[in-house]
């Protein structure tokens, strides 16, 4: 069955430092990729909707110029944090569809 | 936009027993209803979803049932066992055939199956 990887499956930062994420369809080519936060004990929130080869669609209240996302191929999205700070600490997971979920990305920021 | 409501947020059942997880959604355009179960630290896991054109499905011990005319739908595992103890979330999306889904999920259910 089609698979989606993410990497790093974990990151600890400095406060004020960038992480990079990225999102890979392993077998398929996804022209969309959904980004979603979750904070522990609650539920996906969409962050963002990435599609090949055009600017992010982000939802309401989420800063794109912090979260900046590029989907410069079918294979690869990719989702940087800037300028990170204690509050941005959460799980991140990617998706390119109800079936496929990335296994997640756990950032801690310090 | 879809809102989605999700009760109850903590369910204990006995081994053996029958659980039930509600949901609601606001559009009634939303036209696909998945339902993820959820382990600590892991991806969610789509384990059954249901279409608006259907009522009920059911895949051995699980079932969810639709209504759209109330704009709810539910989940049903039946014969609960230990290892179903995580964290279920319902979806809801409308998405044109050919799209990728973009779901909204409700608020989750910590679903422990006590032995």
């Amino acid at each position: 069955g089609a698979v989606v990887s993410q990497h790093p499956s974990w990151v600890i930062c400095k406060s004020g430092t960038s992480v990079k994420i990225e999102c890979r369809s392993l077998d398929f080519q996804a022209t969309t990729m959904f980004w979603y936060r979750q904070f522990p004990k609650q539920s996906l929130m969409l962050m963002a909707t990435s599609n090949e080869g055009s600017k992010a669609t982000y939802e309401q209240g989420v800063e794109k110029d912090k979260f900046l996302i590029n989907h410069a191929s079918l294979t690869l999205s990719t989702l940087t944090v800037t300028s990170a700070h204690p509050e941005d600490s959460s799980f991140y997971i990617c998706s390119a569809g109800a079936q496929y979920f990335g296994p997640g990305t756990r950032l801690l920021v310090l | 936009g879809e809102n989605v409501e999700q009760h109850p947020s903590t369910l204990s059942v006995q081994e053996g027993d029958s659980a039930v997880i509600k949901c609601t959604y606001s559009d009634s355009a939303s036209n696909y209803f998945p339902w993820y179960k959820q382990e600590l630290g892991k991806r969610p896991q789509l384990i059954i979803d249901i279409r608006s054109n259907v009522g009920e499905k059911k895949d051995q011990r699980i079932a969810v049932t639709l209504n759209k005319t109330a704009k709810h739908f539910s989940l049903h595992i039946t014969e609960t066992q230990p290892e179903d103890s995580a964290v279920y979330f319902c979806a809801a999306s409308k998405s044109s055939s050919g799209s990728a889904r973009q779901l909204t999920f409700g608020s989750g259910t910590q679903l422990t199956v006590l032995p």
